[in-house]
């Protein structure tokens, strides 16, 4: 079984500010992880994953994280927020070897950048 | 545009009536994911295909709804006997491995929207 959970319905930070969206999974298999962001009236687009290998993910546009697993964790980090961040973020987590490829999707964080 | 796309991009239609979305995948990928994601919460996996063959389905997935990809090219959906619980964006995504880490590329979605 595998579940996402995703701290923050909704983060607003200030343009230029850090950003920190928070994902805590479970898994009965070692997960592959993921950070999805879908813009308005856009399609799912991928901004980073962890598939076994660094820990420390460096995803597009600025944005990393950071796989935990002593904490179950995969918290999406930016140092300097822009406009255009400001979007839905969905983390997700999908069993490795031996699991389902089915992935489950957190519910989503809103992000909001004030000027 | 990731190269997934999906018809129509927008549907109405009144309760108990059939439709049927389409979705053309990246050409060779042989993994193809259908999802439904409704206001506010993340997609929610329905089922999906590696090539031609459908290997897994979601419980939640009624039996008015059918999934079929011939030739593991191009994906049906089909939702029967229409309820006002079906609106909701039908999402499609195709994956070109066979590994559990590997990105899903999501289409723009269909709206279905039951009156």
């Amino acid at each position: 079984a595998q579940s996402v959970t995703q701290l923050d319905s909704h983060v607003s930070v200030s343009e230029g500010t850090p950003v920190l969206l928070r994902c805590n999974y479970s898994s009965s298999y070692s997960p592959s992880l993921f950070w999805y962001v879908q813009h308005p009236n856009k399609g799912l687009q991928l901004l980073l994953k962890y598939t076994s290998a660094a820990t420390l993910v460096k995803g597009i546009n600025g944005f990393e994280a950071e796989f935990k697993k002593s904490e179950t964790s995969f918290h999406l980090t930016k140092p300097s927020a822009h406009m255009s961040d400001a979007a839905e973020y969905f983390c997700v987590v999908r069993a490795g070897s031996g699991g389902s490829y089915i992935p489950t999707f957190g519910r989503g964080t809103s992000l909001i950048v004030h000027p | 545009d990731t190269g997934v796309s999906q018809d129509p991009r927008h549907k109405i239609t009144k309760r108990g009536q059939n439709v049927t979305f389409r979705c053309d995948p990246i050409s060779e990928h042989n993994r193809l994911y259908w999802y439904r994601q409704t206001l506010g919460q993340g997609p929610e996996f329905l089922t999906y295909f590696q090539n031609e063959a459908q290997l897994e389905k979601s419980r939640l997935l009624s039996d008015r709804f059918s999934a079929e990809r011939p030739k593991g090219s191009f994906s049906t959906l089909e939702i029967q006997r229409t309820e006002q619980g079906d609106s909701a964006m039908y999402l499609c995504a195709s994956v070109a491995g066979a590994s559990g880490g590997d990105e899903q590329f999501f289409g723009p979605g269909t709206r279905l929207t039951v009156l």
